[in-house]
């Protein structure tokens, strides 16, 4: 069965602050995706990465996708309220079928 | 554009009750997606189906877990008999399902299930 391991599990940090999430598997993903997911909402995708090595900014966000397509980081930078959220990595296979992760609960305070 | 619908939007029934969700999905995506969500176990898939038909199914708990989806714009999830470990968030999610691997999904807001 493959698994996506997340770390940390819970964070709170403080409006400003940097912070990186890690998404790890022994398996090989042909793509990897981010999602955030907000309370009473399903998740939203924030990006698709296929390469490896790729990386890909969205405004404050730096998403990399591991050389060998394994593992994936997700890089904050002066996070903000508005980033509070559950952060899901999602490695893709052969098929439509998306693995996610664990999950990562992120608390930005004011 | 209407996203994914699900209803109902909470359910709180009894144990062994018949449970049945329901989820349209966006026009034109070929695939759809039956997840559950707990605290304890993340989100998991449970079943997805392309043009319609059944593709991979390994994620159903069990036989009171059935699913369908009689035409393209149409899905059933039903548990029967439900019991209390079954609550949790069910979501159903669509995609173009064009045989991408990096296919977005979409999701819709989830049917809070509680079985007292």
């Amino acid at each position: 069965t493959q698994l996506l391991e997340q770390s940390p599990q819970f964070l709170s940090i403080q409006e400003g602050e940097n912070l990186t999430v890690y998404c790890n598997s022994s398996s090989v993903f042909s793509s990897l995706q981010w999602y955030r997911q907000e309370p009473g909402e399903g998740p939203v995708l924030l990006v698709t990465v296929v390469t490896g090595g790729e990386v890909k900014k969205l405004k404050r966000l730096t998403f990399q996708f591991g050389d060998a397509r394994k593992d994936s980081s997700l890089h904050i930078t002066a996070a903000q309220p508005g980033d509070t959220g559950l952060y899901l990595c999602a490695g893709g296979m052969s098929t439509d079928k998306l693995i996610f992760g664990t999950g990562t609960r992120l608390q930005v305070f004011p | 554009d209407a996203g994914v619908i699900q209803s109902p939007r909470h359910e709180v029934t009894e144990m062994g009750q018949e449970v049945t969700l329901r989820c349209k999905p966006i026009s034109g995506h070929n695939s759809l997606f039956w997840y559950r969500q707990t605290m304890m176990r993340g989100l998991e898939l449970l079943i997805y189906f392309n043009n319609n038909v059944p593709i991979d199914d390994s994620g159903m708990p069990e036989d009171r877990f059935s699913a369908k989806m009689p035409n393209a714009s149409f899905s059933t999830l039903k548990i029967q008999p439900s019991e209390p470990r079954d609550s949790a968030v069910y979501f159903c999610a669509s995609s173009l399902g064009q045989g991408s691997v990096s296919d977005e999904q979409f999701f819709g807001p989830g049917t809070r299930l509680t079985v007292l």
